[in-house]
């Protein structure tokens, strides 16, 4: 089957940097995805690693290494509308797609 | 214009009864999902469906049937509701069979009185 771990809650102020990791064991590994969840809302897809490496999207990047089983979210210039749930997730080659049990970020002043 | 669109948006019904869930998408995705969210926020997928064929289902009860009547729709039908039932319910749909990028509906949330 598959596996994620990521940190239950990570608390940073705002202007900061925070890095969320995320370590899976899955078979049939297709890529890394990551989610955005506010409190009452849907999860809203953020970056996505195929391929070994980092991807930048605006104040948000993604890293992946395949060897490693190992990806993270890097969150820069923190404000405090990203108070929110972060969620790893992990696509096989079958179709499935099994999301971590979420990060909590809360953005303090 | 909504991409991923599934209703109702809540929905609170007695133990025993029968409900659906409409799910929609209008971005021409091949790929459909279910998810079920709990209390403690974890997302579990349910089923996936590509292009109106089942290709993932988890271990669900079979009181949970999908029906994907085309593509761009896939419906959630649950039978004999129970209280353990009670969360929170995504559809979502990405281009790609390994779930990346995936669009997500508003939810719709369940509570079984």
């Amino acid at each position: 089957g598959q596996s994620l771990e990521q940190p239950s809650e990570v608390t940073a102020v705002e202007g900061a940097i925070v890095q969320i990791n995320c370590t899976y064991q899955t078979s049939g590994f297709y890529g890394l995805s990551w989610y955005q969840q506010h409190d009452g809302g849907a999860p809203t897809f953020l970056s996505y690693n195929g391929l070994d490496g980092l991807e930048e999207t605006g104040r948000f990047s993604s890293f992946l290494s395949r060897s490693d089983s190992y990806g993270y979210l890097l969150l820069q210039e923190l404000q405090m509308k990203d108070s929110a749930s972060y969620f790893c997730a992990v696509g096989t080659n079958a179709g499935k797609s099994t999301f971590g049990d979420g990060t909590t970020l809360t953005v303090k002043p | 214009d909504t991409a991923v669109s599934q209703t109702p948006k809540y929905l609170v019904t007695q133990m025993g009864n029968d409900k659906s869930i409409k799910c929609e998408q209008n971005l021409g995705h091949d790929t459909m999902y279910w998810y079920k969210q709990d209390s403690k926020k974890f997302l579990k997928i349910m089923f996936s469906y590509n292009n109106k064929e089942l290709i993932i289902n988890e271990t669900v009860p079979n009181r949970f049937s999908p029906k994907s009547p085309d593509k761009a729709h896939l419906n959630l039908h649950i039978n004999s509701l129970e209280l353990g039932d009670s969360a929170v319910y995504f559809c979502a749909s990405s281009q790609s069979r390994g779930g990346t990028e995936a669009f997500f509906g508003q939810g719709t949330r369940l509570t079984v009185v």
